[in-house]
Protein backbone atom coordinates (compact mmCIF):
# COMPACT_ATOMS: atom_id res chain seq x y z
CA UNK A 1 0.00 0.00 0.00
CA UNK A 2 0.90 3.56 0.05
CA UNK A 3 2.16 4.00 -3.58
CA UNK A 4 2.39 7.59 -5.29
CA UNK A 5 3.35 7.70 -8.66
CA UNK A 6 4.76 10.72 -10.80
CA UNK A 7 3.69 11.30 -14.52
CA UNK A 8 5.74 11.35 -16.70
CA UNK A 9 8.88 10.67 -15.49
CA UNK A 10 11.12 12.12 -17.40
CA UNK A 11 10.48 15.37 -19.66
CA UNK A 12 12.51 17.31 -22.64
CA UNK A 13 10.75 20.47 -23.74
CA UNK A 14 12.11 23.89 -25.17
CA UNK A 15 12.84 26.78 -23.50
CA UNK A 16 9.46 28.85 -23.13
CA UNK A 17 6.96 26.31 -23.21
CA UNK A 18 4.82 25.01 -20.03
CA UNK A 19 5.48 21.49 -18.39
CA UNK A 20 2.99 19.96 -15.99
CA UNK A 21 3.73 16.91 -13.92
CA UNK A 22 1.18 15.00 -12.15
CA UNK A 23 1.09 12.85 -8.78
CA UNK A 24 -1.13 10.77 -7.97
CA UNK A 25 -1.42 8.95 -4.58
CA UNK A 26 -3.10 5.40 -5.55
CA UNK A 27 -4.72 3.46 -2.98
CA UNK A 28 -4.67 6.21 -0.39
CA UNK A 29 -6.66 9.74 0.04
CA UNK A 30 -3.65 11.57 0.68
CA UNK A 31 -4.81 14.77 3.29
CA UNK A 32 -1.17 16.93 1.93
CA UNK A 33 0.99 16.49 -0.80
CA UNK A 34 4.22 18.16 -0.94
CA UNK A 35 6.76 19.18 -4.22
CA UNK A 36 10.00 19.02 -4.26
CA UNK A 37 13.08 20.39 -6.16
CA UNK A 38 16.64 18.31 -6.42
CA UNK A 39 19.59 19.65 -8.23
CA UNK A 40 22.23 17.25 -8.67
CA UNK A 41 24.30 16.25 -5.78
CA UNK A 42 22.15 18.04 -3.26
CA UNK A 43 19.36 17.57 -0.87
CA UNK A 44 15.59 18.03 -1.54
CA UNK A 45 14.07 21.19 -0.89
CA UNK A 46 10.69 21.92 -0.30
CA UNK A 47 8.98 23.90 -3.02
CA UNK A 48 5.18 24.32 -1.57
CA UNK A 49 2.72 22.49 0.27
CA UNK A 50 -0.52 21.34 -1.38
CA UNK A 51 -3.97 20.88 0.42
CA UNK A 52 -7.16 19.71 -1.87
CA UNK A 53 -9.56 22.11 -2.75
CA UNK A 54 -7.06 24.51 -1.27
CA UNK A 55 -4.69 27.10 -2.03
CA UNK A 56 -0.85 25.82 -2.07
CA UNK A 57 1.75 27.77 0.49
CA UNK A 58 5.06 27.73 -1.06
CA UNK A 59 8.34 28.11 0.43
CA UNK A 60 10.13 31.23 0.50
CA UNK A 61 11.74 32.18 -2.30
CA UNK A 62 9.14 29.87 -4.95
CA UNK A 63 7.42 31.82 -7.53
CA UNK A 64 3.71 30.74 -6.87
CA UNK A 65 3.20 32.53 -10.39
CA UNK A 66 5.88 30.26 -11.93
CA UNK A 67 5.53 26.76 -10.37
CA UNK A 68 1.66 26.67 -10.21
CA UNK A 69 0.06 23.84 -7.82
CA UNK A 70 -3.35 22.76 -8.74
CA UNK A 71 -4.82 19.81 -5.90
CA UNK A 72 -8.06 18.78 -7.52
CA UNK A 73 -8.69 15.85 -5.60
CA UNK A 74 -7.63 13.71 -2.48
CA UNK A 75 -5.76 11.63 -5.04
CA UNK A 76 -4.11 13.65 -7.94
CA UNK A 77 -2.19 17.08 -6.83
CA UNK A 78 -0.32 18.54 -10.46
CA UNK A 79 2.56 21.06 -10.63
CA UNK A 80 2.95 23.54 -14.16
CA UNK A 81 6.11 24.81 -14.28
CA UNK A 82 5.48 27.43 -16.15
CA UNK A 83 7.48 29.56 -19.45
CA UNK A 84 10.46 27.08 -18.25
CA UNK A 85 14.44 28.05 -18.53
CA UNK A 86 17.46 26.00 -18.30
CA UNK A 87 17.70 27.15 -14.94
CA UNK A 88 14.77 25.23 -13.96
CA UNK A 89 15.98 21.68 -15.04
CA UNK A 90 16.17 19.65 -11.96
CA UNK A 91 14.77 16.23 -10.72
CA UNK A 92 10.95 17.51 -8.92
CA UNK A 93 9.42 15.12 -6.22
CA UNK A 94 6.35 14.65 -5.15
CA UNK A 95 5.50 12.98 -1.42
CA UNK A 96 1.65 12.45 -0.35
CA UNK A 97 0.56 11.89 3.63
CA UNK A 98 -2.33 10.65 5.08
CA UNK A 99 -2.53 13.23 8.42
CA UNK A 100 0.51 11.19 10.07
CA UNK A 101 4.40 11.74 9.73
CA UNK A 102 5.04 9.44 7.10
CA UNK A 103 5.48 11.01 4.02
CA UNK A 104 5.15 8.55 0.81
CA UNK A 105 7.38 9.69 -2.04
CA UNK A 106 6.69 9.04 -6.02
CA UNK A 107 9.53 7.99 -8.39
CA UNK A 108 10.09 11.72 -9.03
CA UNK A 109 10.40 13.62 -12.54
CA UNK A 110 13.52 14.95 -14.35
CA UNK A 111 13.40 17.71 -16.30
CA UNK A 112 15.28 19.00 -18.86
CA UNK A 113 14.62 22.25 -20.51
CA UNK A 114 16.63 23.34 -23.55
CA UNK B 1 16.28 29.19 9.95
CA UNK B 2 15.86 25.15 10.00
CA UNK B 3 18.98 24.00 9.37
CA UNK B 4 19.92 20.23 9.44
CA UNK B 5 23.41 19.40 8.51
CA UNK B 6 25.17 16.12 8.13
CA UNK B 7 28.48 15.35 6.55
CA UNK B 8 28.62 14.75 2.49
CA UNK B 9 31.29 11.90 2.49
CA UNK B 10 31.83 10.00 0.46
CA UNK B 11 32.00 7.43 4.01
CA UNK B 12 33.52 4.01 2.55
CA UNK B 13 32.99 1.50 4.73
CA UNK B 14 34.21 -2.25 4.13
CA UNK B 15 31.80 -4.76 3.21
CA UNK B 16 30.58 -6.69 6.40
CA UNK B 17 31.51 -3.50 8.74
CA UNK B 18 29.19 -1.52 10.64
CA UNK B 19 28.19 2.26 8.68
CA UNK B 20 28.02 5.09 11.10
CA UNK B 21 25.96 8.05 9.80
CA UNK B 22 25.36 11.29 11.94
CA UNK B 23 23.12 14.51 11.67
CA UNK B 24 23.09 17.43 13.55
CA UNK B 25 19.84 19.85 13.51
CA UNK B 26 19.27 23.34 14.78
CA UNK B 27 15.31 23.56 15.88
CA UNK B 28 14.96 22.52 19.17
CA UNK B 29 11.41 22.02 18.62
CA UNK B 30 11.84 18.94 16.03
CA UNK B 31 10.03 16.44 16.62
CA UNK B 32 10.35 13.66 14.55
CA UNK B 33 13.21 12.36 12.86
CA UNK B 34 13.75 10.33 9.45
CA UNK B 35 16.18 8.56 7.92
CA UNK B 36 15.99 8.00 4.28
CA UNK B 37 17.73 6.37 1.55
CA UNK B 38 18.32 7.98 -1.99
CA UNK B 39 19.86 5.98 -4.59
CA UNK B 40 21.17 7.50 -7.80
CA UNK B 41 18.49 8.94 -10.41
CA UNK B 42 15.58 7.80 -7.99
CA UNK B 43 13.64 9.59 -4.77
CA UNK B 44 14.01 8.51 -1.21
CA UNK B 45 12.81 5.50 0.21
CA UNK B 46 12.64 5.83 4.56
CA UNK B 47 14.16 3.33 6.66
CA UNK B 48 13.70 4.43 9.76
CA UNK B 49 12.09 7.36 11.95
CA UNK B 50 12.51 7.93 15.67
CA UNK B 51 10.60 10.43 17.91
CA UNK B 52 12.12 9.23 21.24
CA UNK B 53 15.51 9.74 22.70
CA UNK B 54 17.62 6.20 22.78
CA UNK B 55 17.77 3.79 20.10
CA UNK B 56 15.38 1.81 17.71
CA UNK B 57 16.16 -1.35 15.83
CA UNK B 58 14.75 -2.46 12.42
CA UNK B 59 16.84 -5.97 11.30
CA UNK B 60 20.17 -3.82 10.65
CA UNK B 61 19.44 -0.21 10.83
CA UNK B 62 19.79 0.89 14.46
CA UNK B 63 18.66 4.85 14.64
CA UNK B 64 20.12 6.54 17.77
CA UNK B 65 18.61 9.91 18.95
CA UNK B 66 19.89 12.27 21.81
CA UNK B 67 17.33 15.54 21.91
CA UNK B 68 19.78 16.70 24.12
CA UNK B 69 22.73 17.43 22.02
CA UNK B 70 20.18 17.62 18.93
CA UNK B 71 21.61 14.96 17.26
CA UNK B 72 20.61 11.90 15.73
CA UNK B 73 22.48 9.02 13.62
CA UNK B 74 22.18 5.79 12.04
CA UNK B 75 24.38 2.65 12.18
CA UNK B 76 24.26 -0.06 9.37
CA UNK B 77 25.22 -3.28 10.69
CA UNK B 78 27.06 -6.14 8.45
CA UNK B 79 27.10 -3.39 5.59
CA UNK B 80 26.17 -4.47 2.03
CA UNK B 81 27.56 -3.36 -1.10
CA UNK B 82 23.53 -2.67 -2.32
CA UNK B 83 23.75 -0.42 1.28
CA UNK B 84 25.77 2.09 -1.39
CA UNK B 85 23.41 5.32 -1.94
CA UNK B 86 23.02 8.76 -0.65
CA UNK B 87 21.29 8.82 3.26
CA UNK B 88 19.31 11.57 3.97
CA UNK B 89 18.34 13.05 7.38
CA UNK B 90 15.09 14.87 7.93
CA UNK B 91 13.18 16.21 10.81
CA UNK B 92 9.88 17.92 11.57
CA UNK B 93 8.66 20.24 14.02
CA UNK B 94 5.49 19.72 14.96
CA UNK B 95 3.80 19.97 11.14
CA UNK B 96 4.04 17.71 8.72
CA UNK B 97 6.94 19.64 6.65
CA UNK B 98 10.07 17.23 6.17
CA UNK B 99 13.32 19.42 6.56
CA UNK B 100 16.33 17.69 5.02
CA UNK B 101 19.79 17.59 4.90
CA UNK B 102 22.50 17.48 2.34
CA UNK B 103 22.99 13.91 2.69
CA UNK B 104 25.89 11.81 2.94
CA UNK B 105 26.99 9.32 0.10
CA UNK B 106 27.87 5.92 1.51
CA UNK B 107 30.33 3.27 -0.53
CA UNK B 108 30.16 0.10 1.06
CA UNK B 109 33.81 -1.74 -0.59
CA UNK B 110 33.64 -5.38 -1.39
Amino acid sequence: GAVVSQHPSRVICKSGTSVKIECRSLDFQATTMFWYRQFPKKSLMLMATSNEGSKATYEQGVEKDKFLINHASLTLSTLTVTSAHPEDSSFYICSATQGDNEQFFGPGTRLTVL
Amino acid sequence: QKEVEQNSGPLSVPEGAIASLNCTYSDRGSQSFFWYRQYSGKSPELIMFIYSNGDKEDGRFTAQLNKASQYVSLLIRDSQPSDSATYLCAVTSGNEKLTFGTGTRLTIIP
